[in-house]
């Protein structure tokens, strides 16, 4: 079975600055999905990036990059440029390639970002 | 707003009772997936439906169930309630289109139990 693990479960980085998160995973699968999702204050979870295994290129959204290295099995997040509003909780996901019957996701347990002024 | 509503927000209930939890998917969205998010189990996926059928099943409960209509909007229903239900449920849709598909979640419904 898959498993999402992420290691660090709170982190703390300066306002302006650049900070990483952690995310390893497992499987024996060649092909899946990995997300990153972050769950503010008001609890509403929202996709903040998304990775596709067979693109080696990393993807990024804006402040967001990610680097995955798909032999460790690693999915980090790098937040650029932190802002008072990317203080939440930050979850890493596995989903295999298929939507419909096998498209749910998986969670890692979350990482606590603070951002401080 | 990711366009799935989920009602009601809060709810706060008694063991021993039932309740229904709804979820409306985005426009053009089939598939619906319901998570639960506790302190102690993280987020776990529950159930997910596809135009009307149950498609996949993970760590539900047999107390628990759900269905899905022909408007595609869903219903989970949690029955026999525990103190350890307490938590939030989500509900996400897709469009289910294969490798593409990215899940949108909804608000979410706070479950206490008491």
């Amino acid at each position: 079975a898959q498993t999402v693990t992420q290691s660090q479960p709170e982190m703390s980085v300066q306002e302006a600055e650049t900070v990483t998160l952690s995310c390893t995973y497992d499987t024996s699968e060649s092909d899946y999905y990995l997300f990153w999702y972050k769950q503010p204050p008001s609890r509403q979870m929202i996709l903040v990036i998304r990775q596709e295994a067979y693109k080696q290129q990393n993807a990024t959204e804006n402040r967001f990059s990610v680097n995955f290295q798909k032999a460790a099995k690693s999915f980090s997040l790098k937040i650029s440029d932190s802002q008072l509003g990317d203080a939440a909780m930050y979850f890493c996901a596995y989903r295999k390639p298929y939507g419909g019957s096998q498209g749910n996701l998986i969670f890692g347990k979350g990482t606590k970002l603070s951002v401080k002024p | 707003d990711s366009g799935v509503t989920q009602t009601p927000k809060h709810l706060i209930t008694a063991t021993g009772q039932r309740v229904t939890l709804r979820c409306s998917p985005r426009s053009g969205d089939l598939s619906v997936y319901w998570y639960q998010q506790s302190l102690d189990q993280g987020l776990q996926f529950l159930i997910q439906y596809y135009n009307g059928e149950e498609r996949a099943k993970g760590n539900i409960l047999e107390r628990f169930s759900a269905q899905q209509f022909p408007d595609l909007h869903s219903e989970l229903n949690l029955s026999s309630l525990e103190l350890g239900d307490s938590a939030l449920y989500f509900c996400a849709s897709s469009v289910a289109s294969g490798r593409k598909e990215t899940q949108y979640f909804g608000p979410g419904t706070r479950l206490l139990v008491l």
